[in-house]
């Protein structure tokens, strides 16, 4: 079952803007994360975010949590035509000491 | 260090073959997970291993669908006979042991891509 979903679903935006991507899930969770997948590759994770934690900073990411809200956001700074990649978040629910991951959103970052 | 190896890349079969796939885990690592990833979509766990045993296989269909991780290490995961929805990419993943039940980083390989015909 797919717990996650991410909006939007696809993402194009000019080199140097800022990206965001929201996500929003059902169940409570003890952590969620962001992986990022490039085109015929697997998935690199990125960024991991636990349920009593309100936000996280990785370099150019930006994730914020709201366990009220069962949402997340993950917004990219000064994006660069590399980050073009399709990005899922992937929730650790509480009773399962499992991952699942959304549908994810298409990011395509223009040079 | 060395990542999650998976072979073969690339597998194209005849709906109603079998076809298996092979996945070695970061040293170390317990838990392993296989992963269907369909084009367009987020990837589906099909089953969880920790060491030797199955944590989870609650969405694995096990009248195609099977594997096996022995000795805690290395995976196979087999399809036989295979459907075209089979279609997608095989995932591999693994990850340390995170403390208290909780699930934290995987790691993933490059993945299986198969085509049924």
């Amino acid at each position: 079952s797919q717990q996650g979903e991410e909006d939007p679903q696809a993402l194009s935006i000019q080199e140097g803007e800022n990206a965001t991507m929201n996500c929003s899930y059902k169940t409570s969770i003890n952590n969620l994360q962001w992986y990022r997948q490039n085109s015929g590759r697997g998935l690199v994770h990125l960024i991991l975010i636990r349920s009593n934690e309100r936000e996280k900073h990785s370099g150019r990411l930006r994730v914020t949590l709201d366990t009220s809200k069962k949402s997340s956001s993950l917004l990219i700074t000064a994006s660069r035509a590399a980050d073009t990649a399709s990005y899922f978040c992937a929730t650790a629910p509480q009773v399962a000491g499992k991952l699942i991951f959304g549908q994810g959103t298409t990011l395509q970052v223009k040079p | 260090e060395a990542g999650v190896a998976q072979s073969p890349r690339y597998k194209i079969i005849e709906k109603r073959q079998s076809v298996a796939f092979w996945c070695n885990p970061i040293s170390g690592h317990a838990t392993l997970y296989w992963y269907q990833q369909i084009l367009g979509q987020g990837p589906k766990l099909l089953i969880q291993f920790q060491n030797n045993g199955v944590v989870d296989d609650s969405q694995l269909p096990k009248d195609r669908f099977s594997a096996e991780r022995l000795k805690g290490v290395d995976s196979t995961l087999k399809i036989q006979p295979a459907k075209l929805e089979d279609s997608a990419v095989y995932l591999c993943a693994s990850s340390p042991p995170h403390g208290l039940g909780n699930t934290g980083e995987l790691f993933f390989g490059e993945g299986s891509r198969l085509t049924v015909l």
